[in-house]
């Protein structure tokens, strides 16, 4: 059983460019959480999907987007990138509504920004 | 704000020594609570989850935490640590249907 995979697993963008980030969720969750990952620091969350439809959001500008398909895979969309978004990008996907269900994460994509 | 706070940055211990680390949430109501571990490089793996009934919860590879409501703590326990357990901790929570909040995380360094 496949858990949750991330794609790509490195990436280097130019200050100003835009990126995509891919996420498969664990079979049979339909649940994805994206959680930006500074180096030393604890993940920071970002935004959750459920059912197609972004269901709660953290403390980020509107540069971050994403978006859930019907098969539950995710993306997450990050335009004009800063240097400051230089990060671990972390995908998490959770069964039933993520109600009273873990949590389980993918490898994530090392974003690096220059 | 609902916020999760872990008291240790850095944490060094010699193998066969216990250990506990600290963990305090800031919740109203209902909270789900969890460790996760992080091996250097690798992904973030489930230790243990609380989410009602005995506060003690026993995890993987003899991780234990108790889950104190008069205290808002989750603290994570072992009893003997090996070189292996050399990892990142974080504790985290959330309500039913949210995202998680993370602490800053621990940095346990054991020497063998």
């Amino acid at each position: 059983d496949a858990g949750v995979t991330q794609s790509p697993t490195h990436l280097i963008k130019t200050r100003g460019q835009q990126v995509t980030l891919r996420c498969s969720p664990k079979s049979g969750h339909d649940t994805v959480s994206w959680y930006q990952q500074a180096l030393g620091q604890g993940p920071q969350f970002i935004f959750q999907y459920y059912e197609e439809e972004e269901r709660q959001r953290g403390n980020f500008p509107d540069r971050f987007s994403g978006h859930q398909f019907p098969n539950y895979s995710s993306e997450l969309n990050v335009n004009a990138l800063l240097l400051g978004d230089s990060a671990l990008y972390l995908c998490a996907s959770a069964g039933e509504g993520g109600v009273r269900t873990e949590a389980f994460f993918g490898q994530g994509t090392r974003l690096t920004v220059v | 704000a609902q916020s999760v706070s872990q008291h240790n940055h850095h944490v060094i211990l010699s193998e066969a020594a216990s250990l506990e680390l600290g963990c305090n949430y800031s919740y109203g109501g209902t909270v789900n609570l969890f460790w996760y571990v992080q091996y250097p490089g690798q992904h973030l793996q489930l230790l243990l989850k609380y989410f009602s009934g005995d506060p003690l919860v026993k995890g993987i590879k003899g991780f234990e935490a108790e889950f104190i409501k008069s205290k808002f703590s989750f603290n994570l326990r072992k009893p003997s640590v090996q070189w292996s357990d050399t990892a990142e901790y974080f504790c985290a929570g959330n309500q039913a249907g949210t995202a998680l909040i993370f602490g800053k995380g621990t940095t346990l360094s054991v020497s063998s």
